[in-house]
């Protein structure tokens, strides 16, 4: 089983609907990161969070939300899904700035 | 400002050839440095990291130089292989809040 596990693996969605995205952790780890990767842009930085009551934006957070249920899961929503957010999206997990990646989401808005 | 970013978004390197991906930071603050190889279809991986305050450090057939004066950090592969092919991604902690943050990425190709 992968450490990392994200849910879905594809999806397709409609342009303003609202869609979650679910990562969790099997490797115990506080610290937890979404990111976003677009051709030629690399990966940015959507939100992370280092325990459960702790939530902080990063570089591109506008139009995204997250949650932290718990230790081992971190949520990102879409509350109104626009075409530019079309992208691989990546939950990844950190104990000592070593990140650890899951398989990434292929999220399509149209 | 927080920025990462790599001079070439792609190297072509002829097999058993050493490779040399590039990146280029600008934040002073940040303590660590990895670098990261992305296989097509799959999430980045960890290669190798450093420390602000070493220079050097060396892995199996890779190694990592950091410059804090110029703000570069550079990977080598040696004697690159069919499966060095993938995209690498340098990438910092900034130490005040352990967010980490990615260059652009630089896809290497390697020539038979």
């Amino acid at each position: 089983d992968a450490d990392v596990t994200q849910t879905p693996r594809n999806r397709i969605t409609k342009t303003g609907k609202r869609i979650m995205l679910e990562c969790s952790q099997t490797k115990g780890h506080d610290r937890m990161y979404w990111y976003r990767q677009d051709p030629g842009l690399g990966l940015r930085l959507i939100y992370y969070s280092f325990d459960v009551k702790d939530i902080n934006k990063g570089e591109i957070s506008d139009g995204y939300s997250v949650s932290r249920q718990a230790q081992a899961k971190f949520s990102l929503s879409l509350e109104s899904a626009i075409p530019n957010q079309t992208a691989l999206y990546f939950c990844a997990t950190s104990d000592s700035g070593v990140a650890f990646f899951g398989q990434g989401t292929r999220l399509t808005v149209v | 400002g927080e920025s990462v970013g790599l001079h070439l978004p792609t190297l072509s390197v002829q097999e058993g050839d050493n490779s040399i991906i590039n990146c280029a930071y600008s934040n002073s603050a940040s303590d660590y440095f990895i670098w990261y190889k992305q296989e097509s279809g799959k999430g980045p991986q960890f290669i190798i990291d450093i420390r602000s305050n070493m220079d050097k450090r060396q892995g199996q057939r890779v190694t990592v130089l950091l410059n804090k004066t110029v703000k570069h950090l550079s990977l080598q592969i040696a004697a690159t292989q069919p499966g060095d092919s993938a995209v690498y991604f340098c990438a910092e902690r900034f130490n005040r809040d352990d967010k980490i943050i990615f260059g652009k990425g630089t896809r290497l190709h390697i020539l038979p």
